[in-house]
């Protein structure tokens, strides 16, 4: 089983939706992450927590929230989703300072605003 | 924001050619570098995390090399194999552990 899991895997949506991505982990690490992957791009940081009662905004965290309801679930939404939003959404997890902070990727989220 | 960039964009290798390719970040506040190795339809995966200034990291026929005073790291393939086909990306780390990505490089082997 993979220990780091995304829901859905794909989503198409319209236009004004609101969206859930989930993301679920059994490392048992205690920070987890949610990026957004555009080409030429790269990842880019939308919304990191370090542990359940810590949440921080990353690089473009506009027009998302996230929810961090255990340890090991971290919920990434778009209030009203738009057409930029379409885009590949990863979530990554690591334990503190442990090998320098080396993250771990779940299998990623196509998310298509229409 | 740091600004890590990654060259080239892309590239297409015969079986067996050797590689490589670079990521340039900011040399101030640096913690850690981090490599990538992302297949198609696959979660990224850890390849190598360097700290030292003249580090070199080898598995397999992958290696890299750090360069913290110019801020700058390369990432060879020796003898490129058609399973190498993947994109590398490249993350600087200043601290917190928030890493910071580059766009990758995009590399093709052809058989």
């Amino acid at each position: 089983d993979a220990d780091v899991t995304q829901t859905p895997r794909n989503r198409i949506t319209k236009t004004g939706k609101r969206i859930m991505l989930e993301c679920s982990q059994t490392k048992g690490h205690d920070r987890m992450y949610w990026y957004r992957q555009d080409p030429g791009l790269g990842l880019r940081l939308i919304y990191y927590s370090f542990d359940v009662k810590d949440i921080n905004k990353g690089e473009i965290s506009d027009g998302y929230s996230v929810s961090r309801q255990a340890q090991a679930k971290f919920s990434l939404s778009l209030e009203s989703a738009i057409p930029n939003q379409t885009a590949l959404y990863f979530c990554a997890t690591s334990q503190g300072d442990r090998d320098h902070g080396e993250q771990f990727f779940g299998p990623g989220t196509r998310l298509t605003v229409l | 924001i740091l600004n890590v960039e990654q060259s080239p964009q892309s590239l297409h290798v015969q079986e067996g050619d050797s590689t490589n390719f670079t990521c340039s970040f900011p040399s101030s506040n640096f913690y850690a570098l981090h490599w990538y190795r992302w297949e198609t339809a696959k979660s990224p995966e850890a390849l190598f995390v360097m700290t030292l200034n003249g580090d070199e990291k080898k598995k397999g026929r992958i290696s890299a090399t750090l360069n913290t005073k110019e801020g700058y790291s390369y990432l060879y393939i020796k003898g490129s194999q058609p399973e190498d086909s993947a994109t590398y990306l490249c993350a600087s780390q200043s601290n917190g552990n928030k890493l910071v990505f580059g766009a990758g490089t995009i590399l093709r082997v052809k058989s």
